[in-house]
């Protein structure tokens, strides 16, 4: 079974600039999440999609950031603009449900110069 | 007061030694408790479940919850160089708006020397 990709696996950009990121979950999961990781932090959900309805994103900062689920199933994480405290790696993980087990892909690894 | 503290190591053990992880929580709304294990550039990966008090064992790892103490725990036997990542508690709502969604703790760096 193909896990969760992701790309791209790094991204450096300058303040103010915006960048995308993209997920292709676990075939057949109805729930996708991104998360925020920064260095030395555990993961911080941004948002969780429930097929391609929003089902949370009381953590994503919605001046600057947004994400949307065409179709139910790849995603894409926008910035815009960046600021230096963006710096972070970006986690896509998807589920079955609500309620089942999160699989994680790889991350992107941002740097916001 | 963050609602998920974990204790922030790093750890450093030699090959063979018993680990034990920690992590304290505030919300007493978490009904499941899991750990994720994260390799260096890696996403993280679920290493054990659990939703009652108690332990479970799953090979050298054993997970343990007292919820009366909001405390988890998660022991690893005969530790491996293998083992050394960041090990991360996760914990989640029985329902509600926050239905799903996994509060992480900041995670424990911990390195086995052989």
């Amino acid at each position: 079974e193909a896990g969760v990709a992701q790309s791209p696996r790094y991204k450096i950009i300058e303040k103010r600039q915006s960048v995308a990121f993209w997920c292709n979950p676990i075939s057949g999961h109805a729930t996708l999440y991104w998360y925020q990781q920064i260095l030395g932090q555990g993961p911080k959900l941004l948002i969780q999609f429930q097929n391609n309805g929003v089902v949370d994103d009381s953590q994503l900062p919605k001046d600057r950031f947004s994400a949307e689920r065409l179709k139910g199933v790849d995603s894409t994480l926008k910035i815009q603009p960046a600021k230096l405290e963006d710096s972070a790696v970006y986690l896509c993980a998807s589920s079955l449900d609500r309620q089942d087990t999160q699989y994680f892909g790889p991350g992107t690894r941002l740097t916001v110069l | 007061q963050k609602e998920v503290e974990q204790d922030p190591g790093p750890l450093s053990v030699p090959e063979g030694a018993i680990v034990s992880l920690n992590c304290t929580y505030s919300n007493s709304a978490f009904q499941y408790f899991m750990w994720y294990r994260q390799y260096s550039r890696k996403g993280p990966e679920l290493l054990m479940y659990t939703y009652s008090s108690g332990n479970k064992e799953d090979g050298r790892f054993t997970a343990q919850v007292d919820k009366s103490s909001k405390y988890i725990s998660l022991f690893i036997r005969d530790s491996q160089p293998s083992d050394s990542a960041t090990y991360l508690c996760a914990m989640i709502s029985a329902g509600g708006t926050s239905y799903g969604k996994l509060t992480f703790g900041q995670g424990t760096i911990l390195t086995v020397h052989p």
